[in-house]
Order: structure tokens, then C-alpha cells, then sequence
């Protein structure tokens, strides 16, 4: 069993849905890191948090680290949101982070 | 300006040669990786450098060599390519004081090495 789990593996909507994907790890982290993939290959961090909740234009990032839980949500999809989306988390006791799988979004017209 | 760049983009070559991949970043980060992607998706951190000194060195071949001329630059060498050393190449920097879990990561393009 993977440290860092991320849910659903693969998720597929319709433009303008409200799409959230889960991170649920089970190791002590001091951070907790949302990657995207694009199709093209290129991977491009989006958040890196330790508490509470960020927000950048239509995607926002929570995590609680009680229930070491985190979410990634969309609003308003649209279908350049389509890419792999990874989680990870970064340890305090070195300098690794641990990965989950990724969830490959499909939004389609 | 490329923030994280690293060449080529695509690298074919045949089993038993010596390869190099160049990465270089333009943003003043003291810390830069090299990750294996391999055919899961699965992101594998190979090697780590803070200062040029090497802080991560898991458990990959001894064909895999990186070189740190600088905190700029983080190159991979990779001798005797073997056909299981196919996937993607990813070169990342993060900012001081190195650790990844409080510096978001920026990403080069990433190679991707096909050995035939």
C-alpha cells in the first residue's frame, strides 16, 4: 500500500462540473504538494500547503492534517483542465517527498 | 524565459551507449533533482544536489552519474544504456534551504530516453 493514496485514478466530466480529487497519506508530513501533468508531458506545481485551504483562480487546495486528508477542487471545468494531477507529500525528515499515483482528468465539450 | 530547462527533449539511442541529459535553471534555487518517470506515471526521485553537494542518491545504478559544475546546472550522465533505462527524465529546483516539503518544485520539460 502506497503511503500517499490518491482517489479516483481516473476521473471523467463534463465541462462546467465541480471536480475534486482526494490525497489521503498515511505518514507524519510537514507539506503537502499538488502537481499538474499536462498531456505534453510538462508538470507544473500548483500548491504546496500545510494547513487550511488555498485558492488560485478556479482551483483551490484544502488539507487537515488531523485526518491527513487532502483535496484538490476544480470549479467551473473546462476541458484545458485535462491533465494527470499528482499529490505528494514532503517529509520533514529528509528531503524526499512521497508520491502518489496521479489521477488522470478527462473534461469533455 | 525557461525557468528549469533541460535538453534534448527526446533521446533515441541504442543499448550499451553513454548519454547525457543537460539541466539547467534560471532561478536562483540552490537544490535541483533528477526524478525517473517511469511507464506507471509513478514520480521516483533518483538524485538530489543543495550547493552543488549531492543530499540524495537513492538507489539507482552506478551507470547514473550526476554532475553539479554549479547550483545552476544539474546534468545526468547514464553509461551502458540498458532498455530498461527507457522513460522520462525530469529535472526539478527548489529554493533554499533545499527541502522540498517547504519550496514548491519547478519542473524542466523532462526527456524522454527511448534505448533500443
Amino acid at each position: 500500500k502506497n503511503e500517499v493514496e490518491q482517489s479516483p485514478q481516473n476521473l471523467t466530466a463534463q465541462e462546467g462540473e465541480f471536480i475534486t480529487i482526494n490525497c489521503s497519506y498515511s505518514v507524519g508530513i510537514s507539506a503537502l504538494h499538488w502537481l499538474q501533468q499536462h498531456p505534453g508531458g510538462g508538470i507544473v506545481s500548483l500548491f504546496m500547503l500545510s494547513s487550511g485551504k488555498k485558492k488560485h483562480g478556479r482551483l483551490i487546495a484544502t488539507i487537515n492534517i488531523q485526518e491527513k486528508h487532502s483535496s484538490l477542487h476544480i470549479t467551473a471545468s473546462h476541458p484545458r483542465d485535462s491533465a494527470v494531477y499528482i499529490c505528494a507529500g514532503g517529509m520533514d525528515s529528509n528531503y524526499q517527498l512521497i508520491w502518489g499515483a496521479g489521477t488522470k482528468l478527462i473534461i469533455k465539450p | 524565459d525557461t525557468a528549469v530547462s533541460q535538453t534534448p527533449k527526446y533521446l533515441v539511442t541504442q543499448m550499451g551507449n553513454d548519454k547525457s541529459i543537460k539541466c539547467e535553471q534560471n532561478l536562483g534555487h540552490d537544490t535541483m533533482y533528477w526524478y525517473k518517470q517511469d511507464s506507471k506515471k509513478f514520480l521516483k526521485i533518483m538524485f538530489s544536489y543543495n550547493n552543488k553537494e549531492l543530499i540524495i542518491n537513492e538507489t539507482v545504478p552506478n551507470r547514473f552519474s550526476p554532475k553539479s559544475p554549479d547550483k545552476a546546472h544539474l546534468n545526468l550522465h547514464i553509461n551502458s544504456l540498458e532498455l530498461g533505462d527507457s522513460a522520462v527524465y525530469f529535472c526539478a529546483s527548489s529554493r533554499r534551504p533545499g527541502s522540498p516539503y517547504n519550496s514548491p518544485l519547478h519542473f524542466g520539460n523532462g526527456t524522454r530516453l527511448t534505448v533500443t
